[in-house]
């Protein structure tokens, strides 16, 4: 069935450091695919999407490109803040394999220090 | 403002006791979705639905119960068959068409089992 991993957390970075979030994922259609911020003892905000290959979603500084080849979604962002300590959940969306719910990887805890 | 609630925020319930998880939603979405959210594990789908009056188990069903009988709400029972039922439950709904298309979460409910 369709899943995505993500590396493990958690990650602690000086601020104004350059983060990576590594995302990669199985899927048996074409997936939307999503990065998802969470704030402590808060829901989820969708922080950013793609919805097809080589398509790059961007929000707030963070970005993130589809790609196929590698079935990867990884996320940056060039200078990372205190505000950004948060969990970063990966997640897709595939009609063909999961009914278009949405598959979440275990989430990775990013703690941003001044 | 449109969005989702969900209430209360913390509940207690003691071992043998059924409790209801409130989920509104005022956004027009016809889908609704309920997620169980451990420490390492990511979200887990329990139980969703695509229409009023319909529904389906989600990876984790056992344990739990839903109703559909309004397009805003969505309430889940957590019974006692549930045999570990302290987590963090996000509810959430989805608009599945149309160019704004997207899951919409609410602020979560921690159970504690006490």
């Amino acid at each position: 069935g369709d899943s995505v991993t993500q590396m493990e957390g958690p990650v602690t970075l000086s601020e104004e450091a350059f983060l990576t979030i590594n995302c990669t994922y199985t899927a048996t259609g074409y997936p939307s695919l999503f990065w998802y911020v969470q704030y402590p003892g808060e829901g989820l905000q969708l922080l950013l999407k793609a919805t097809k290959a080589d398509d790059k979603g961007s929000n707030k500084g963070f970005e993130a490109t589809y790609r196929k080849e590698t079935t990867s979604f990884h996320l940056e962002k060039g200078s990372v803040q205190v505000s950004d300590s948060a969990v970063y959940f990966c997640a897709l969306e595939d009609y063909g394999g999961s009914q278009g719910n949405l598959i979440f990887g275990k989430g990775t805890k990013l703690s941003v220090k001044p | 403002d449109g969005g989702i609630t969900q209430s209360p925020k913390y509940l207690f319930r003691k071992e043998g006791q059924n409790v209801t998880l409130s989920c509104e939603q005022n956004l027009n979405h016809d889908a609704m979705y309920w997620y169980r959210q451990d420490p390492g594990q990511g979200l887990r789908l329990i139980y969703y639905s695509q229409i009023v009056n319909d529904f389906q188990k989600g990876d984790i069903a056992e344990g739990y119960s839903v109703s559909r009988e309004k397009k805003e709400s969505f309430p889940l029972t957590v019974t006692s068959a549930q045999k570990n039922p302290t987590a963090f439950y996000l509810c959430a709904s989805r608009q599945r068409t149309g160019i704004n298309y997207g899951y919409t979460f609410g602020s979560g409910t921690r159970l504690t089992v006490v």
